[in-house]
């Protein structure tokens, strides 16, 4: 089993539409957690924390579930900007990251 | 004002060469890392350094050795090129240990084809 999984994708919608991701990670020692965008050919850039209360940044919202160690990003009202792959991230201790393998959004209009 | 850089942005070498990548970052952050990304898009980390101490190295090969002359700095030495280091390799830093919540800001990226 890998130590993050994530929804296979790819996910195709129109303008608009509303999104989500999951993420499950195995490592009930995890410490922190990120969802991360990246575009073609580019590098992967911080989209937002999550954190166990939930948090919210504009149409995204971000939710962690400890106790099912389950991770999802909501995307309200997607526009075409919001086409990339979007990675889930977990922090375990002695500093390292284990990153998903991605999910690819397409909102076309 | 670049805050992680990476160079050269495109590597185009031959089985058997040696190569290197730079990286520097400008963020005042104390550790460093090297993720590997293959032609899947899979993003795996390979080597972390915190104020110039290895602290990961994920079973890499021993042909690649990072070297951290300063904080600000983590170079990849690749000895023996084979065809399947082909990848983009991406440098990253953030301000502590990421065991806790601080960011990883990641380069622009190396990609290296080997022929």
């Amino acid at each position: 089993r890998k130590e993050v999984e994530q929804d296979p994708g790819p996910f195709n919608v129109p303008e608009g539409a509303t999104v989500a991701f999951n993420c499950t990670y195995s490592n009930s020692a995890s410490q922190s957690f990120f969802w991360y965008r990246q575009d073609c050919r580019k590098e992967p850039k911080l989209l937002m924390s999550v954190y166990s209360s939930g948090n919210e940044d504009g149409r995204f919202t971000a939710q962690l579930n400890r106790a099912s160690q389950y991770i999802s990003l909501l995307i309200r009202d997607s526009k075409l900007s919001d086409s990339a792959t979007y990675l889930c991230v977990v922090n375990g201790n002695a500093g390292k990251s284990t990153f998903g393998d991605g999910t690819t959004l397409t909102v076309k209009p | 004002d670049t805050a992680v850089s990476q160079t050269p942005k495109y590597l185009v070498t031959q089985m058997g060469n040696d190569k290197s990548i730079k990286c520097e970052q400008n963020l005042g952050h104390d550790t460093m890392y090297w993720y590997k990304q293959d032609s899947k898009k899979f993003l795996k980390i390979m080597f972390s350094y915190n104020n110039k101490e290895l602290i990961i190295n994920e079973t890499v090969p021993n042909r690649f050795s990072p070297k951290s002359p300063d904080k600000a700095h983590l170079n990849l030495h690749i000895n023996s090129l084979e065809l399947g280091d082909s990848a983009v390799y991406f440098c990253a830093s953030s301000q502590t240990v990421a065991g806790a919540t601080d960011t990883q800001y990641f380069g622009p990226g190396t990609r290296l084809t080997v022929l």
